[in-house]
């Protein structure tokens, strides 16, 4: 595809349910990063892969959050057991000299 | 101190002003620093880079200070359109990690 894909792009979640997101990057990329936005605030770095490897994950909130890229490609981020403070935008970005090129996020919202 | 900082906002100015914001990172050794813009609902997209002195596109201009460790952002002739978020970005030093600030919001009005 042209550009990073992400879905789903909406996801009402009951408080307790599981989610995975997915996020299709720009072909090629190796680098990929999962940011979480709160309403207001900027884009707060989750984790980072790159191709399979999770070098960083030092922003995953709680052992709640998990994320796995395995061939290098498309990546997933899981939640598990979602609470109310999980709701936010998800973003997934792929990154080529130095230019970070975003998705259209998947907003989730934990009811 | 965060990594890196800016003023929310908003700010609210006619068009054809001149308009500057301010942002401030921790980390003396960063090397290149980013402008995104992000408008309502939309992802980010970058709108100027910044690696040593300054950068000018148009009526937008990107300056460092590195003694202060602030970049800036220049908007000359502000129109309509120019409303958005404005995202600092500094990479981590010697890494591809990107960390933003919480972005400086623009309204233009008529």
């Amino acid at each position: 595809g042209a550009g990073v894909s992400q879905s789903p792009r909406y996801k009402v979640a009951k408080r307790g349910q599981d989610v995975a997101l997915r996020c299709d990057p720009i072909s090629g990329h190796v680098s990929l990063f999962w940011y979480q936005q709160a309403l207001g605030q900027g884009p707060e770095f989750l984790t980072y892969f790159q191709n399979e490897a999770q070098l960083d994950k030092s922003g995953l909130p709680s052992d709640r959050f998990f994320a796995e890229r395995p061939e290098g490609s498309v990546s997933t981020l899981k939640i598990q057991r979602t609470q109310q403070e999980d709701s936010a935008v998800y973003l997934c970005a792929s990154i080529m000299n130095t230019e970070a090129f975003f998705g259209q996020g998947t907003r989730l919202t934990v009811v | 101190r965060k990594e890196v900082e800016q003023d929310p906002g908003p700010f609210n100015v006619p068009e054809g002003a001149t308009v500057a914001f301010n942002c401030t990172y921790s980390n003396s050794a960063s090397q290149s620093f980013f402008w995104y813009r992000q408008d309502c609902r939309k992802e980010p997209k970058l709108l100027m880079s910044v690696y040593s002195s300054g950068n000018e596109d148009g009526r937008f201009t990107a300056q460092l200070n590195r003694a202060s460790q602030y970049i800036s952002l220049l908007i000359r002739d502000s129109k309509l359109s120019d409303s958005a978020t404005y995202l600092c970005v500094v990479p981590l030093y010697n890494t591809d990690k990107l960390i933003f600030g919480t972005g400086t919001r623009l309204q233009v009005f008529p």
